[in-house]
């Protein structure tokens, strides 16, 4: 079972909000982690959204808008990224990552459509 | 302005190598982890290899010890050598800035014979 698990696709409506899932391997406490969240649109590189560990431990990447924000759901022990306002340009593949025993971790990736 | 420049890709047989380096700008070069981060055509993305800016190095289970990254402070760069490359090597390589705050363009790495 992989370290961190995303779903592999999600769509949502101009205007709306989205809600991006990155599932920790049972064992291993969502809460312990930093969370690094990535966007990619089509062809460019990567981007780095933010990071979340906790409401006092968190940042946000240079220039990435308020509407990014992260969190995290210890029951289903989870890191959320959620983008509100959702807009055309948003389309792209969104990546967690963590630190996790001396690698660096990444999820599957999750491809966003607005629809 | 903080850029990443990689070189070194290209396409090479299977069992061959190839050196990829990064040049670093705009930013302390000397005291920033720095990583390797690949992407094989159409699929996400895979973390290669990490050094400090004191030198700690780890790398992916996955590479069992085919590539080894090192650094040259003094000339802000970064480096990848590959050898005993596979078609499943095949992929983007990018040069990485800490965590993913910065990142190079790119240098595309082609295994086929």
């Amino acid at each position: 079972q992989p370290v961190l698990t995303q779903p592999t696709s999600l769509s949502a409506s101009p205007g709306a909000s989205a809600r991006f899932t990155c599932t920790f391997r049972s064992g291993i406490n969502v809460g312990t982690y930093r969370i690094y969240w990535y966007q990619q649109k089509p062809g460019s590189l990567p981007r780095h959204l933010l990071r979340y560990k906790s409401d006092s431990d968190k940042q946000q990447g240079s220039g990435v808008p308020s509407r990014f924000s992260g969190s995290k759901d210890a029951s289903t022990n989870a890191g959320l990224l959620l983008i509100s306002g959702l807009q055309s340009e948003d389309e792209a593949d969104y990546y967690c990552a963590i630190w996790y025993s001396n690698t660096w971790v990444f999820g599957g990736g999750t491809r966003l459509t607005v629809l | 302005e903080v850029q990443l420049v990689e070189s070194g890709g290209g396409s090479v047989q299977p069992g061959g190598s190839l050196r990829l380096s990064c040049a670093a700008s705009g930013f302390t070069f000397s005291s920033y982890t720095m990583n390797w981060v690949r992407q094989a055509p159409g699929k996400g993305l895979e973390w290669v290899s990490h050094i400090s800016g004191s030198g700690t190095i780890y790398y992916s289970d996955s590479l069992k010890g085919r590539f080894t990254i090192s650094r040259d402070n003094a000339k802000n760069s970064l480096y990848l050598q590959m050898n005993s490359l596979r078609a499943e090597d095949t992929a983007v390589y990018y040069c990485v800035g800490g965590t993913g705050d910065y990142w190079g363009q790119g240098t595309l790495v082609t295994v086929s014979s």
